[in-house]
């Protein structure tokens, strides 16, 4: 079936240290978005990436959607204790748009120690 | 501008019982979507509907589990005869239109205590 595959499972950091998690997809995405749930919270959306070989900037957070549009990476620079959480990669699958499911991977709970 | 509601956040019930979760779009959202969350798990997808319409129920359980989006009223996600599986979070999420481009906003959750 269609997956949304998430790397690592799990991340404890030193607050400083950079961060990457890595997302797949066994199907071609036609977006790609990412979303951070805090420890207890809800799903809050961070941003949407849309066309080949896209990478967008938050301030410490890069995003970048794979050309072939099968994989997406989140990168935070110097981690901080306020980006605890787990962040969780989610697409819409190419041609899906006769229905709204939007997949999500397992996600990658990032702990960091101050 | 209240976002997706959700109630009750808390629900304990017993093997056997019956659970209701509500949940009432953003103002303006005409779409909604339940996700159940296991413990240290991803979000799974159970159902996606709009008014009066089911429109993809393919993650739903065949038995026990029914929604419905009425046209006056919060969307309804019913667990029939509650087994000790079922306890999870459950999160409603809505969006504007159809979602194939559309970011979609979540509720708080409802956390489902099967005793």
């Amino acid at each position: 079936g269609q997956q949304v595959m998430q790397i690592p499972q799990y991340q404890h950091v030193q607050e400083g240290e950079d961060f990457t998690t890595y997302c797949n997809s066994s199907t071609t995405l036609s977006n790609i978005q990412w979303y951070k749930q805090r420890p207890g919270g809800h799903p809050v959306f961070l941003i949407q990436l849309v066309k080949s070989g896209e990478v967008k900037k938050q301030k410490r957070l890069t995003f970048q959607f794979g050309e072939a549009k099968k994989n997406s990476s989140l990168h935070i620079t110097a981690t901080q204790t306020t980006d605890v959480g787990t962040y969780f990669c989610a697409g819409f699958l190419h041609g899906s748009s006769n229905t709204g499911k939007l997949i999500f991977g397992q996600g990658t709970t990032l702990q960091v120690k101050p | 501008n209240a976002g997706v509601m959700q109630n009750p956040r808390h629900l304990v019930r017993r093997r056997g019982q019956e659970a209701r979760l509500r949940c009432s779009p953003m103002k303006g959202h005409s779409h909604v979507y339940w996700y159940r969350q296991l413990p240290e798990e991803g979000l799974k997808f159970m159902v996606y509907l709009q008014k009066e319409n089911i429109i993809d129920e393919s993650g739903m359980p065949k038995e026990r589990f029914s929604a419905e989006f009425p046209k006056e009223g919060p969307s309804i996600l019913r667990i029939q005869q509650v087994v000790r599986g079922d306890s999870a979070a459950y999160f409603c999420a809505s969006s504007p239109v159809r979602s194939g481009a559309n970011v979609l906003t979540f509720g708080a959750g409802s956390r489902l205590t099967v005793l």
